[in-house]
């Protein structure tokens, strides 16, 4: 079958550097997306990568290996406005997007 | 510019009871999809369509229809609503048709609690 796996629940402070991780075992890959989700609210796009390695935007990087099947969200400098839900999504051989779970991560000041 | 719409922004329905739940999109998107959230789980495809005209089964497709006349809108119907369908449903579309890895961009989403 397939999977995503990230953690439930992270929490961090005002300020510091946080790494939330995904690892996938799908039928097929054609990229890997993260999206943010506040409470109560839709999901919006991060980042989405196809090939091994970093891609950064602002504070937010996101790493991909394939030959491992796991990708990893950095974000910098963290905000309270960062306090929100995580989810990690794979496109797999039928271009259809296999979800996690989601990672809630929590900012303390 | 709106991007993507749903109606209603809440419901609580009657089991057994038929209930369309509306998404417009704006962008002139081909594809759009119907997912619905429920925690602890990940997001969840019910139905999709590539291109108007078309459409297709996602993982979760009992109980659910859809249609696609035009390219704005996709309509998700409940024929009887049962309790395990209690959920927020969200509705998004993505610019290619097919094989794509466009990015998908989302509804506010449908919170819908079936008693």
């Amino acid at each position: 079958g397939q999977n995503i796996d990230q953690p439930t629940e992270m929490t961090a402070t005002e300020g510091a550097i946080v790494q939330i991780n995904c690892t996938y075992q799908t039928s097929g890959f054609n990229g890997l997306f993260w999206y943010q989700q506040h409470a109560g609210e839709a999901p919006t796009f991060l980042s989405y990568n196809v090939l091994d390695g970093l891609e950064e935007k602002g504070r937010f990087s996101s790493f991909l290996s394939r030959s491992k099947g796991y990708s990893y969200l950095l974000l910098k400098e963290l905000q309270m406005k960062d306090s929100a839900s995580y989810l990690c999504a794979v496109l797999d051989s039928n271009y259809q997007l296999i979800w996690g779970a989601g990672t809630k991560l929590i900012i303390k000041p | 510019i709106a991007g993507i719409t749903q109606a209603p922004t809440s419901q609580i329905l009657a089991a057994g009871r038929r209930m369309t739940l509306r998404c417009t999109q704006d962008m002139r998107h081909n594809a759009m999809y119907w997912y619905r959230q429920d925690l602890g789980l990940g997001l969840r495809l019910i139905h999709y369509s590539n291109t108007a005209g078309t459409t297709g089964k996602g993982e979760v497709p009992d109980g659910y229809s859809v249609s696609r006349a035009n390219t704005d809108d996709f309509p998700l119907t409940l024929a009887s609503a049962v309790p395990s369908q209690t959920s927020v449903y969200f509705c998004a579309s993505s610019e290619g048709s097919g094989a794509s890895t466009d990015t998908q961009y989302f509804g506010p989403g449908t919170r819908l609690t079936v008693l």
